[in-house]
């Protein structure tokens, strides 16, 4: 069965410091995988992955992957209260048209 | 353009009434997904249209109903739901190339429903 391990599940810091969210995967057939942000309504896309070692970069986002270890990395640097969201981390297998297998995801909370 | 749209917002239902939830994309995308969210937890696959057919359907009780009526929009039929059914429906949509980078799916606003 796939399974998609996000850590930590809340993360509590302050305005300005930088953090690091962790996601490991096993997944049969892999192909990408993608993090959203989720504040109150639907996730909205901010990466998908689909190389080994090639940085995406958005702002003061940025994601990483690396397929021999099965996992990847969110940060976050100069954090921001808008940026207080459940990161979610999810996996595509198979081809084609394949649902995604989410983790629990990380509630990230920035206090000023 | 990466816009999904969803009615209704909100719905409140009856365990006996039959009710619709709608998605609606305009991006060319060849693939739908429905996902049910529960409070503090991740979505989950209810089911996947590739080309407009069902391709995936993770043993969703038959309570509902899916329905791809062209490749613009997915339908949700319900009835006879339980409480227990109440949570986030989220619509998502993708491109179905298969061509690796090409499958990020794009959510919807969701349904807040709540089953009476």
């Amino acid at each position: 069965e796939d399974k998609v391990v996000q850590s930590p599940l809340s993360l509590v810091v302050h305005e300005g410091d930088t953090v690091t969210l962790n996601c490991s995967y096993e997944v049969t057939n892999f192909r990408s995988l993608l993090w959203y942000k989720q504040e109150k309504k639907a996730p909205t896309f901010l990466f998908m992955l689909t190389s080994s070692g090639i940085e995406k970069k958005s702002g003061r986002l940025s994601s990483i992957l690396d397929k021999k270890e099965l996992f990847s990395i969110l940060n976050i640097t100069a954090t921001q209260t808008g940026d207080s969201a459940i990161y979610l981390c999810a996996a595509i297998s198979g081809g084609g048209a394949d649902g995604l297998t989410f983790g629990k995801g990380t509630h990230l909370i920035i206090q000023p | 353009d990466t816009e999904v749209t969803q009615t209704p917002k909100h719905l409140v239902m009856g365990m006996t009434n039959k009710k619709s939830l709608k998605c609606e994309q305009h991006m060319g995308h060849r693939a739908m997904y429905w996902y049910k969210q529960k409070a503090k937890k991740p979505p989950e696959l209810m089911f996947v249209y590739s080309y407009e057919k069902l391709s995936i359907n993770e043993s969703v009780p038959s309570r509902f109903s899916p329905e791809c009526p062209n490749s613009s929009l997915l339908n949700l039929h319900l009835h006879a739901l339980q409480p227990e059914d109440s949570a986030l429906y989220l619509c998502a949509s993708s491109q179905a190339t298969g061509l690796a980078g090409e499958e990020t799916q794009y959510f919807g606003p969701g349904t807040r429903l709540l089953v009476l």
